[in-house]
């Protein structure tokens, strides 16, 4: 059965920090991994990811594919509090369709 | 932003009684899809569209309906509406003509059954 899984469920951190948010995924046909943020409305894009070890980066953020272990890991440098949010990754079902399973989500609490 | 709207944001029904959420979009966009948020739980695809009048059911489909006649247009009906439909609702598009899986999301419909 196709399975995302995100940890940790939440976090509060102080401005400055730097956090690692962790997406594992179970597909058996892996195509794509897509990350994105969610403050108090609809989902943004983030980063999409295919290949192994090519790092994304955008600002503060950046994100690595590891499809041999099978997870993604979402880095955030020099927290500040606009990066409170929900981050979310997904990735398309093994069927071959372009559904989208997600996870749960990290809740990512940033303190001044 | 991508061009979806959704209507209404917000409702409140009876149990019930028929609801019917409206997905609008600009782009052209092949795919479209509709989840429903709740705590704990993320984002859960309840059905999705690749084309006119062609849909699929997602993994929490059972009490709910979808009709696209349009490209543009996606219409989720929940035909009698329950407790348990209380959630937020949010469309997404997405379109493959560059390779790309991006999905962009609707502003949301927040529905409540009482």
């Amino acid at each position: 059965e196709d399975k995302v899984v995100q940890s940790p469920l939440s976090l509060v951190v102080h401005e400055g920090d730097t956090v690692t948010l962790n997406c594992s995924y179970e597909v058996t046909n892996f195509r794509s991994l897509l990350w994105y943020k969610q403050e108090k409305k609809a989902p943004t894009f983030l980063f999409m990811l295919t290949s192994s070890g090519i790092e994304k980066k955008s600002g503060r953020l950046s994100s690595i594919l590891d499809k041999k272990e099978l997870f993604s890991i979402l880095n955030i440098t020099a927290t500040q509090t606009g990066d409170s949010a929900i981050y979310l990754c997904a990735v398309p079902y093994t069927s071959g369709t372009y559904k989208y399973i997600f996870g749960t989500g990290t809740r990512l609490k940033v303190l001044a | 932003d991508a061009g979806i709207t959704q209507s209404p944001r917000h409702k409140v029904t009876e149990t019930g009684t028929p609801v019917t959420l409206r997905c609008h979009q600009t782009e052209n966009h092949r795919y479209m899809y509709w989840y429903r948020q709740d705590p704990g739980h993320g984002l859960r695809l309840i059905h999705y569209s690749y084309g006119v009048k062609d849909t699929d059911k997602g993994e929490v489909s059972d009490g709910y309906s979808v009709s696209r006649s349009k490209t543009e247009d996606f219409l989720l009906t929940l035909e009698s509406a329950t407790s348990s439909q209380t959630s937020v609702y949010f469309c997404a598009i997405s379109e493959s003509r560059k390779s790309s899986y991006e999905q962009y999301f609707g502003p949301g419909t927040r529905l409540t059954v009482t």
